[in-house]
């Protein structure tokens, strides 16, 4: 079926470490493949997006590639910061449906 | 920045009392959607628009009921509210098939 899956968490690193999210998707279609960000209290946020084999997306230093042939858009950040701290949702489009699918969710904390 | 707005932000109600949650969008989006979210972060479709006078149900049996009398407006009604309906709830709109959606802050409701 049409299905986003996400590394689970939590995940706790340190300021200045480096950040990967891991997200699969299963190989139904051509779908595009997103990131949101959500912030605690609020609702969901675009982080990127990537609409076709190996576009990359990117965002406040954050990059995923849409790889066709691992089905993969693994989240990676360089350096990250307290305030990347935060729950991360992978999601893909359906083929034949208007809607998205998501993930689970990863909670990240960042510790100064 | 997306243009979509709930209200409440909180709501704390007894049970058995009626309640609407509104959500609107100044985009003219033909696409809406309700998603409600577990206190494990994963998200749930429960109600989605096509356009106005399009409501469907969502991957998750809902007790809940939506309207689409105009573009911009998509509220959500649960006609007897119940502990069992604490959750978020998160409403999103977006303009193309295949494309990503944009969401609102969120509604956070306490059934007491």
């Amino acid at each position: 079926g049409n299905s986003v899956t996400q590394m689970e968490g939590p995940v706790t690193l340190s300021e200045e470490a480096f950040l990967t999210i891991n997200c699969t998707y299963t190989a139904t279609g051509y779908p595009s493949l997103f990131w949101y960000v959500q912030y605690p209290g609020e609702g969901l946020q675009l982080l990127l997006k990537a609409t076709k084999a190996d576009d990359k997306g990117s965002n406040k230093g954050f990059e995923a590639t849409y790889r066709k042939e691992t089905t993969s858009f693994h989240l990676e950040k360089g350096s990250v910061q307290v305030s990347d701290s935060a729950v991360y949702f992978c999601a893909r489009t359906i083929q034949g449906a208007q809607k998205l699918v998501f993930g689970q969710g990863t909670r990240l904390t960042i510790n100064p | 920045e997306a243009d979509i707005y709930q209200t409440p932000r909180y709501l704390v109600i007894g049970t058995g009392k009626k309640i609407t949650l509104e959500c609107s969008q100044t985009m003219g989006h033909d696409k809406m959607y309700w998603y409600q979210q577990d206190p494990g972060m994963e998200l749930h479709l429960i109600h989605y628009s096509y356009g106005v006078n399009s409501t469907e149900k969502g991957d998750l049996s809902s007790e809940s009921t939506v309207s689409r009398i105009r573009t911009e407006h998509f509220p959500l009604t649960l006609e007897s509210a119940r502990p069992s309906h604490t959750s978020q709830y998160l409403c999103a709109s977006s303009d193309r098939a295949y494309t990503e959606a944009f969401f609102g802050q969120g509604t956070r409701l306490t059934v007491v």
